[in-house]
């Protein structure tokens, strides 16, 4: 069962914050979050296991509500670098890594 | 570079071609996974290698033959493809097939091959 991200896209300008959320029908037990530039593989940023935990890498911090079973990454204080498709990965109790269809960040100076 | 390394990076290849893609790691890791991605569509899992065994098959058309002869090589055999088949194929690896709770279920992405059925 694929998650579902919100919103598709998202402009911002530099120093801008945006919130890409992710959610799930089913049992979540860990939340993946990657960021794919354009023409390049996805790239790992991190991965929340708890129900209620919260990490940070930078300026880019996610939070995982598992009796909600959704997760939200928040950038903040955006840098033009920011900018890419974020996709949420989510592992139910089947032990699969499934993918949102994406959302898409432009930070514009 | 994540250590992931995919070949070709382009195919463009007839419907009545047989291909194959390839998919290489040194990092150690136990489990393999092709994905597919179009436009505007969600990352599919197509396949799931744990220790060289298949352990998913998405639904997949037979037209996808995988094969895994080793924790470090992975293969996606093409044959009798459609046009809606053309899109990017992603290999990812990770040191365990993911379990509950556990930390090291981190997928490293290949850079695709971007496949065209012409």
């Amino acid at each position: 069962q694929q998650p579902v991200q919100s919103p598709q896209a998202v402009i911002l300008r530099e120093g801008e914050d945006a919130v890409i959320n992710c959610s799930s029908s089913k049992a979540l037990y860990s939340v993946h979050w990657y960021r794919q530039k354009h023409g390049e593989a996805p790239v790992f940023l991190m991965i929340l296991l708890k129900g209620g935990e919260q990490k940070g890498h930078d300026k880019i911090s996610a939070s995982f509500n598992e009796k909600k079973q959704q997760s939200s990454l928040y950038l903040t204080a955006s840098q033009l670098s920011y900018s890419g498709t974020y996709f949420c990965g989510t592992e139910n109790d089947d032990y699969k890594l499934s993918f949102g269809a994406g959302t898409t960040v432009t930070v514009r100076a | 570079e994540t250590g992931v390394t995919q070949t070709p990076r382009h195919l463009v290849m007839g419907m009545t071609n047989k291909k194959s893609l390839k998919c290489e790691q040194h990092l150690g890791h136990n489990a393999m996974y092709w994905y597919k991605q179009s436009a505007k569509k969600p990352l599919e899992l197509m396949f799931v290698y744990s220790l060289e065994e298949r352990v998913e098959n998405n639904s997949v058309p037979s037209r996808f033959s995988p094969e895994c002869p080793n924790s470090s090589h992975l293969f996606l055999h093409l044959h009798t493809l459609q046009p809606e088949d053309s899109a990017l194929y992603l290999c990812a690896s990770s040191q365990e097939l993911g379990q509950i709770m556990q930390s090291n279920t981190e997928a490293f992405f290949g850079q695709g091959t971007r496949l065209t059925v012409v």
